[in-house]
């Protein structure tokens, strides 16, 4: 079946420590997503990609990376030099156009500072 | 900034009964979805509405969309405990462009009792 795949389900971070966030998806969508979720807010977007090696910064980018080497992926770095990066990520995905498509969703990253 | 935002923030009802949220926005859209998550997943798209659509059903879903107001209404009918998630509204605001980006509101919260 076709989807979107996010791992891990859980990370931790130490202080200082850069990781990365896996996204993966066999729905031959062309654009990506990646959001942000704190508890009693919404989603904020991080960055977004429309076509492989091209992504654009979305409202809170800052401390954050990501790379588009394949249509399937697009992996999302939390460095050190983001301040607060304990939150709920979740990854997207949809197909490119006039944007009269739903977004389809992976599980998401549920990412902890210790 | 925020472009959707949902009313209310929480609703709670017994099984059988219609759960309706509201969703509010700011500017001009091409098109307005609602989506459901569950505690701790990732988000599910439940029905999409374009702009020039004043309403769209979805088995026990309805959805109104009046561009005047600028405001949106999800019911639920006969809900069922299963029914228990967030809602959130989401606006593409794309304005011709090939990529769509979605605002998310902060969500309500629906609580179902047997």
């Amino acid at each position: 079946d076709g989807g979107i795949t996010q791992s891990p389900k859980y990370l931790f971070r130490k202080e200082g420590q850069n990781v990365t966030l896996s996204c993966e998806q066999n729905l031959n969508h062309d654009a990506m997503y990646w959001y942000r979720q704190d508890p009693g807010q919404g989603l904020r977007l991080i960055y977004y990609s429309q076509i492989v090696n091209d992504f654009q910064k979305g409202d809170i980018a800052e401390g954050y990376s990501v790379s588009r080497e394949k249509k399937e992926s697009f992996p999302l770095t939390v460095t050190s030099a983001q301040k607060n990066p304990t939150a709920f990520y979740l990854c997207a995905s949809t197909h490119a156009g006039t944007g009269n498509y739903g977004y389809t969703f992976g599980s998401g990253t549920r990412l902890t500072v210790v | 900034s925020q472009q959707g935002e949902e009313d209310p923030q929480a609703l709670s009802i017994q099984e059988g009964e219609n759960a309706t949220m509201n969703c509010s926005y700011k500017t001009s859209i091409n098109n307005l979805q609602w989506y459901r998550q569950n505690s701790g997943r990732g988000l599910v798209h439940l029905i999409l509405i374009r702009s020039n659509e004043r309403e769209k059903h979805s088995g026990r879903l309805r959805v109104t969309l009046d561009t005047s107001k600028k405001s949106s209404s999800l019911l639920i009918t006969a809900s069922r405990a299963a029914d228990t998630a967030s809602y959130f509204c989401a606006t593409d605001m794309n304005r011709g462009s090939t990529l769509g980006r979605l605002y998310f509101g902060r969500g309500t919260q629906l609580t179902v009792w047997p």
